[in-house]
């Protein structure tokens, strides 16, 4: 079983356009995180929920909306897509943190996202 | 804002050679994680260190952090092809929580 799934692994999709991307894990994991992973490989995360509470908002777009309806789905819609938004997404999942010690990310295959 | 400098960011070595990929962080680190991500896959998780100057091992991959907590570095012996990757660390900020992600080390081996 898959740990951590994310769908589409692929999206081609033209300027303007609005997609959304759905992450789902079975780990029981209480907190969740989408990460976008530019041509030059850096990760930077976008955004992270704890418990379907938005807990990490980095500066992105507010083209750019999360929803967490459970704590085991985290989805990314994108609207007005634009050519810098291409990436690979990842979303990720860990066990909530303990005071000093972050568990390890899982993360999802990852969803290709080009626009033209 | 806190930075998780890499590096080097390429390296190309002949298998069987070592490999060090460096990792200094700008504030002190709570802990730090490895990842490795192979070539067009996800990362996925090596390691956690959390006490100053610890050292763990992995068969060939050696992996310490620094008595300061602001940098890590990870070794690998004697390189394999399978060795191929990005090689992330990713600090835990002592001061904001945040785990910050290193801009990766790709290692290509040549056999």
């Amino acid at each position: 079983d898959t740990a951590v799934s994310q769908t589409p692994k692929y999206l081609v999709t033209q300027m303007g356009n609005d997609k959304s991307i759905k992450c789902e894990q079975n780990l029981g994991h209480d907190t969740m995180y989408w990460y976008k992973q530019d041509s030059k490989k850096f990760l930077k995360i976008m955004f992270s929920y704890n418990n379907k509470e938005l807990i990490i908002n980095e500066t992105v777009p507010n083209r750019f909306s999360p929803k967490s309806p459970d704590k085991a789905h985290l989805n990314l819609h994108i609207n007005s897509l634009e050519l810098g938004d291409s990436a690979v997404y990842f979303c990720a999942s860990s066990q909530e943190r303990l005071a000093g010690n972050t568990g390890e990310l899982f993360f999802g295959e990852g969803s290709r996202l080009t626009v033209l | 804002g806190q930075q998780v400098m890499q590096i080097p960011q390429y390296q190309h070595v002949q298998e069987g050679e070592d490999f060090t990929t460096y990792c200094n962080s700008s504030t002190t680190l709570s802990n730090i994680q490895w990842y490795k991500q192979r070539p067009g896959g996800h990362p996925v998780f090596l390691i956690q260190l959390v006490k100053s100057g610890e050292v763990k091992k992995q068969k060939r991959l050696t992996f310490q952090f620094g008595e300061a907590k602001k940098n890590s570095s990870l070794h690998i012996t004697a390189t394999q092809t399978t060795d191929v990757g990005t090689y992330f660390c990713a600090g835990l900020s002592s001061n904001t929580g945040k785990l910050i992600f290193g801009q990766g080390t790709t290692l290509q081996v040549k056999p």
